[in-house]
């Protein structure tokens, strides 16, 4: 199995920061990862596709780079509805495999 | 408009099979590309991929689950089926349902609301 290895798991910012999450995968996996949001109680929500596309309706604040084994969700200038736990997934090959998650919580 | 939503028991004895129904509307698991899986969170961890099946009925299964999970499709009633077999406590989680992306390779556009099951006696 690929694993990803998010980091940090816990962040801690204020509106209007630039905040970066790091995904790291155990070998490469090209550009196959995707990046989601989730809320409380809710169902997550891609960002991010095959690494740096953003989904159709997710503001431009938010960007991924990365490629082989290393990438990263940007969020350019933190917004109050950011605060949230984020997911990296990688889809190079079964199983599917998420990372532990980053939340990202009110400094 | 695409929507997905879970279905089924909220609490399941153990050793008992668990059985969840993904019911969809917006699309068809009849057209190429498409793909409906399913993912579980335990309360307080990180999502889990349990399993996918494709348009053409080809299945893919979590390795570390394969033995006790089963999905099936009723395509005429847009719904696919998740059965755990055997289930423990450590089977206690929110189910997901999630739509693959067409032709995507795997990251998921649509997602279920949810269906969190406690497996307890």
């Amino acid at each position: 199995d690929i694993q990803v290895t998010q980091s940090p798991s816990t962040l801690s910012a204020s509106v209007g920061d630039r905040v970066s999450i790091t995904c790291r995968a155990s070998r490469s996996i090209s550009t196959w990862l995707a990046w989601y949001q989730q809320k409380p109680g809710k169902a997550p929500k891609v960002l991010i596709y095959d690494a740096s596309t953003l989904e159709s309706g997710v503001p431009s604040r938010f960007s991924g780079t990365g490629s082989g084994t290393e990438f990263t969700l940007t969020i350019s200038s933190l917004q109050p509805d950011d605060f949230a736990t984020y997911y990296c997934q990688q889809y190079l090959n079964y199983p599917l495999t998420f990372g532990q998650g980053t939340k990202l919580d009110n400094k | 408009q695409i929507t997905l939503k879970e279905s089924g028991p909220t609490l399941v004895t153990p050793k008992q099979t668990l059985t969840l129904t993904c019911t969809f509307s917006g699309f068809s698991l009849s057209t190429d590309g498409v793909a409906v899986g399913w993912i579980r969170q335990p309360p307080g961890k990180a999502l889990e991929w349990l399993g996918l099946v494709y348009w053409n009925d080809d299945k893919r299964y979590s390795p570390s689950l394969k033995s006790r999970l089963s999905i099936t499709t009723d395509t005429s009633k847009n719904q696919v089926v998740l059965t755990v077999t055997n289930v423990g406590p450590v089977d206690t989680a929110t189910y997901f349902c999630a739509r693959g992306a067409p032709f995507g390779s795997g990251w998921i556009d649509f997602w279920g609301p949810g269906a969190r099951v406690t497996v307890s006696s």
